[in-house]
């Protein structure tokens, strides 16, 4: 059973590009949330997707979106970069979106530079 | 408006001894808790949970108290290892028995523990 990766490890980009990240989700998972951690911060929720629709999102403006895959995989991709958008991102993989007891498995996370 | 708060940034303890990390929150919402560990360069992993029904959980090592009135919880490591040395941090979910969904984490600032040999 493969864990959940994520792509690129490292990522330097200037302010307004656009980026793109990606993440494989563990196997059978049907659902995949995306954190933002800043430096110094616990996690912060950006939205989760289930069955390739959006399922929830936190308080983070539209140039944040994502896409989820037939294969399990999923993309976050975030337009109009500005600087406080460098952070690790880091996405997590679980089976259902209720029940008490489905534990998020986590990815090592993307970190994203905005200079 | 930090729900969950992780107010110690750093422990440090020796080798064998009893660590204690704490974690407060602000939202009667939340009614599932859980710890993650998380190395340098790792994604957070899962350590232990207890849902608000319970006061304790225990796993090996680890256990976590609910102090639901106080609305506190704390992890146990004992004994401590030098291996346990990372970053812990608390998170809260809202259960689907509370009507809302449970897809959310919301974590703490994380507390840096190390153990000293």
């Amino acid at each position: 059973e493969t864990g959940v990766t994520q792509s690129p490890t490292h990522l330097i980009k200037t302010r307004g590009q656009q980026v793109t990240l990606r993440c494989s989700s563990q196997s059978g998972h049907n659902t995949v949330s995306w954190y933002q951690q800043a430096l110094g911060q616990g996690p912060q929720f950006i939205f989760q997707y289930y069955r390739e629709e959006e399922n929830g999102r936190g308080n983070f403006p539209p140039r944040f979106s994502g896409l989820q895959f037939p294969n399990y995989s999923s993309e976050l991709n975030v337009n109009a970069l500005e600087l406080d958008d460098s952070a690790l991102y880091l996405c997590a993989s679980s089976l259902g979106t209720t029940g008490l007891n489905n534990e998020q498995f986590f990815g090592p996370g993307t970190r994203l530079t905005v200079l | 408006d930090q729900q969950v708060k992780q107010n110690s940034p750093s422990l440090s303890v020796q080798e064998g001894r009893i660590s204690i990390l704490n974690c407060d929150y602000t939202n009667s919402m939340f009614d599932y808790f859980l710890w993650y560990k998380k190395y340098p360069a790792e994604g957070p992993t899962f350590l232990i949970s207890i849902s608000s029904i319970k006061d304790k959980n225990e796993d090996g090592r680890f256990t976590v108290f609910l102090n639901k009135s106080a609305k506190h919880l704390s992890l146990h490591i004992v004994p401590s290892q030098p291996g346990d040395s990372a970053v812990y941090f608390c998170a809260a979910r809202r259960g689907s028995n509370s009507g809302g969904s449970n897809y959310k984490l919301t974590f703490g600032k994380g507390t840096l523990l190390t153990v000293n040999p």
